[in-house]
């Protein structure tokens, strides 16, 4: 079946450095890539997303980049800040309600 | 605006036993979806309403899991009997429009099965 995978599970970078979250879908029909972040005890909420007619949209500190050809995204964050440690998640669907999930990224920010 | 509620928040049960989940979306939101986590691993689709009518239950496991949503407002999830693998967290998750587009989700029940 269709699948998303996500790489890294765990991520910990220094407070002010990058961080950089990839994905890779199997679906050549996917033209919705949304991210989400989960803060710990607390809902996954949309941080961006992107639709398959561009390959970069950006959000203040945070981007995301698309390759069709390649058939992966990736989420940049730019300074990061305490606040930014969460899970986040990957998905990928056709246009419609069917995403497909990556298993998440478990961020560190370290001060 | 309330956001999504989902009660409970965590719920321990032995094998065999039941459990209803309950999920009220945002008011005027006729998508509602189900959604699972198990530990470490990927989000997974369950069921997808469309007011009161279940769009597209491709992703329940087993006939163990019933969902219903009730003259279009809030929904069920009820597991019987439980089994060990059951154990996750579901999410529930609402939107205004069906396709691609945000969803918003509740804070998740945690379901653990002994």
């Amino acid at each position: 079946g269709e699948n998303v995978e996500q790489h890294p599970s765990t991520l910990s970078v220094q407070e002010g450095d990058s961080a950089v979250i990839k994905c890779t879908y199997s679906d050549s029909a996917s033209n919705y890539f949304p991210w989400y972040k989960q803060e710990l005890g607390k809902r996954p909420q949309l941080i961006i997303d992107i639709r398959s007619n561009v390959g970069e949209k950006k959000d203040q500190r945070i981007a995301v980049t698309l390759n069709k050809t390649a058939k992966h995204f990736s989420l940049h964050i730019t300074e990061t800040q305490p606040e930014d440690s969460a899970v986040y998640f990957c998905a990928a669907s056709r246009g419609n309600y069917q995403l497909i999930w990556g298993a998440g990224t478990k961020l560190i920010i370290k001060p | 605006e309330a956001g999504v509620t989902q009660f409970p928040s965590h719920s321990v049960i032995e094998k065999g036993q039941t459990v209803t989940l309950r999920c009220d979306p945002i008011s005027g939101h006729d998508n509602l979806y189900w959604y699972r986590r198990v530990m470490g691993k990927e989000i997974k689709f369950l069921l997808h309403f469309v007011k009161e009518s279940k769009q597209d239950e491709s992703g329940m496991p087993n006939n163990r899991f019933l969902a219903e949503r009730t003259g279009g407002t809030y929904s069920t999830l009820k597991v019987q009997p439980a089994e060990l693998e059951d154990s996750g967290v579901y999410f529930c998750a609402s939107s205004q429009v069906t396709g691609a587009g945000e969803l918003f989700f509740g804070e998740g029940s945690r379901l653990t099965v002994l």
